[in-house]
């Protein structure tokens, strides 16, 4: 089994959608978690962290469930630039990520 | 701006030939790290180093060697290339207190045949 384990997808979405990615982790240990963001060709940034408590970052939030061991990730008011592959990390501690294959999502006019 | 360089966009070169790869961040940053990409696989952990002359293996460490003289370059060495080395290499850096927050390179994409 994979340590983080996510939907390559793609999900293909219009304009405007709401989609939702979500990732598994199997380290119970596991400290701080991540989204990523990867445009095609390029190298991946931070998109945003994810928190216990949830958090959001304008139309992006991101979610924890420490029971069930998954973090996912929302998109409200999808737009063509949010086109991209999604990463989901995991920081297991002592400086190392996991990172999760990716899930890809294109939005289409 | 944040900036991690990497020596080449692309290499080809021939099984059995020695490969460097270099990787250059200007943001003082104490971990720097080699991954490589593959389709269906996601990134996976080479070396990485958190220290000049430090260095801690990976996910995958077999077949690589790494070298850090100085703080803000970090190399990459295939001894002997083979095929299922082909792949996309990612250098990546980040402070050592906010570790999460990794800053990738261009990535070097190496072919070998």
């Amino acid at each position: 089994r994979k340590e983080v384990e996510q939907d390559p997808g793609p999900f293909n979405v219009p304009e405007g959608a709401t989609v939702a990615f979500n990732c598994t982790y199997s380290n119970s240990a596991s400290q701080s978690f991540f989204w990523y963001r990867q445009d095609c060709r390029k190298e991946p940034k931070l998109l945003m962290s994810v928190y216990s408590s949830g958090n959001e970052d304008g139309r992006f939030t991101a979610q924890l469930n420490r029971a069930s061991q998954y973090i996912s990730l929302l998109i409200r008011d999808s737009k063509l630039s949010d086109s991209a592959t999604y990463l989901c990390v995991v920081d297991n501690a002592g400086n190392m990520l996991t990172f999760g294959g990716g899930t890809r999502l294109m939005v289409k006019p | 701006d944040v900036k991690v360089t990497q020596s080449s966009r692309y290499l080809v070169k021939r099984t059995g030939e020695k490969v460097f790869l270099e990787c250059v961040q200007d943001m003082d940053h104490e971990n720097m790290f080699w991954y490589r990409q593959d389709p269906g696989l996601g990134l996976r952990l080479i070396y990485f180093s958190y220290d000049v002359k430090m260095k801690e293996k990976g996910d995958i460490p077999e077949g690589y060697s790494v070298s850090r003289e100085k703080k803000e370059r970090f190399s990459l060495i295939l001894e002997s290339a083979s095929t299922n080395q082909t792949s996309m290499y990612l250098c990546a850096s980040s402070f050592l207190r906010g570790r999460y927050e990794q800053y990738f390179g261009p990535g070097t994409r190496l072919t070998v045949t």
